[in-house]
């Protein structure tokens, strides 16, 4: 079975400073997508980032991007320019390619709560 | 803005009694989805219905039942209410396919008295 495993459960980063999140994965399958979700508090959760397995290049939204080592089953999230609203739960999330149809299978690491001070 | 909506945001029922959580998206996407999120801990997907085929996952209690009467609306019942089935639960949705995100509403927190 496949699983996501986020090694911080807490994080903290200075305002305009860099933080990275760590997320590490494990899965036989070749072909899949990975994803980063942020849920501030008490805020819905909002898709931050996504990386397709299949592309060696690193998937890049405005200050946020991913270390992707597809070998070494390794997705980390950089978090540029930190802002005090990149404050939230960060969750890593991983997605079979499903030739079958199903269209779940939405697996989540236990989260890093990120903390940004001024 | 498209968007998906769950109602109450926050739902209070006691030991024991019946009680339905609703979601409603404006977004037309075919799945639906249903998590519990318990405290401090990543969602757990419970069940989806791709359209009005349902899925249940394997571990997912008898306890926990859903409706989907049309695209838009669909309700996660839980007919007889634990204290351990306090939680968040979060409804959302996706265009068909793997790569196409998830689209969360707010969750709705449930309390058990």
């Amino acid at each position: 079975a496949q699983t996501v495993t986020q090694s911080q459960p807490e994080m903290s980063v200075q305002e305009a400073e860099t933080v990275t999140l760590s997320c590490t994965y494990d899965t036989s399958e070749s072909d899949y997508y990975l994803f980063w979700y942020k849920q501030p508090p008490s805020r819905q959760m909002i898709l931050v980032i996504r990386q397709e397995a299949y592309k060696q290049q690193n998937a890049t939204e405005n200050r946020f991007s991913v270390n992707f080592q597809k070998a070494a089953k390794s997705f980390s999230l950089k978090i540029s320019d930190s802002q005090l609203g990149d404050a939230a739960m960060y969750f890593c999330a991983y997605r079979p390619w499903d030739y079958g149809g199903s269209q779940g299978n939405l697996i989540f690491g236990k989260g890093t709560k990120l903390s940004v001070k001024p | 803005d498209a968007m998906v909506i769950q109602n109450p945001r926050y739902q209070v029922t006691q030991f024991g009694k019946p009680v339905t959580l609703s979601c409603s998206q404006t977004l037309n996407h075919n799945v639906m989805y249903w998590y519990q999120q318990k405290s401090s801990q990543a969602p757990k997907l419970l069940f989806h219905y791709y359209d009005k085929d349902f899925n249940n996952e394997a571990d997912t209690p008898d306890n926990f039942q859903s409706r989907r009467p049309n695209t838009s609306f669909c309700f996660l019942d839980i007919r007889s209410p634990g204290l351990g089935d306090a939680a968040m639960y979060l409804c959302a949705t996706s265009a068909p396919g793997p790569a196409g995100p998830q689209h969360f509403g707010d969750g709705t927190r449930l309390s058990i008295l």
